[in-house]
């Protein structure tokens, strides 16, 4: 069975500082990591990576993988308020449904 | 709005009615997926269709719900005979083949 680990499950943190968020996992025929941010609605899609040691960039946002250790990191700068969400990290594999983390909750205190 | 979208947004129900929602997918998408998800919990997948065909069921999606998407359109979830356990937001999510799924605003069931 699939399975993804996310950490930590919350993080507070001051607007400003810069934090980053684990995933990592356990999936037969990998074939993507996504990162999606949550916010009371909608999941939005962030990144989607499938390649080893190749970073994706979205203005503050920054998003690596690493297939021989099984994790990947969602790195963000700058914080913002705005920020504030859960983030979830999901995998897709053998199966076309998504496996999903149970996600981190982020808080970015003014 | 060309974005994935869903009915109702809410929908309160006692416990032994049946519910159905709606998802209306991104206009060229082939794959559609329902997802469920609890407080606390990251999406659980449900099922998925490519065009009309429902190609894959969790075992979550026990004999009380069943899905349809009769034209590769819109898409139907109905939960039968509901219980307490099935309060949770209900998501679907639209797909170009394999690719990046993207999600609605979900509907969010309270059986009471």
């Amino acid at each position: 069975e699939d399975k993804v680990v996310q950490s930590p499950l919350s993080l507070v943190v001051h607007e400003g500082d810069t934090v980053t968020l684990n995933c990592s996992y356990e999936v037969t025929n990998f074939r993507s990591l996504l990162w999606y941010k949550q916010e009371k609605k909608a999941p939005t899609f962030l990144f989607m990576l499938t390649s080893s040691g190749i970073e994706k960039k979205s203005g503050r946002l920054s998003s690596i993988l690493d297939k021989k250790e099984l994790f990947s990191i969602l790195n963000i700068t700058a914080t913002q308020t705005g920020d504030s969400a859960v983030y979830l990290c999901a995998v897709l594999g053998g199966a076309d449904g998504l496996t999903f983390g149970k996600g981190t909750h982020l808080i970015i205190q003014p | 709005d060309t974005g994935v979208s869903q009915d109702p947004r809410h929908k309160i129900t006692k416990r032994g009615q049946n519910v159905t929602f709606r998802c209306d997918p991104i206009s060229e998408h082939n794959r559609l997926y329902w997802y469920r998800q609890t407080l606390g919990q990251g999406p659980e997948f449900l099922t998925y269709f490519q065009n009309e065909a429902q190609l894959e069921k969790s075992r979550l999606l026990s004999d009380r719900f069943s899905a349809e998407r009769p034209k590769g359109s819109f898409s139907t979830l109905e939960i039968q005979r509901t219980e307490q356990g099935d309060s949770a937001m209900y998501l679907c999510a639209s797909s170009l083949d394999a690719g990046i799924q993207y999600f609605g605003a979900g509907t969010r069931l309270s059986v009471l």
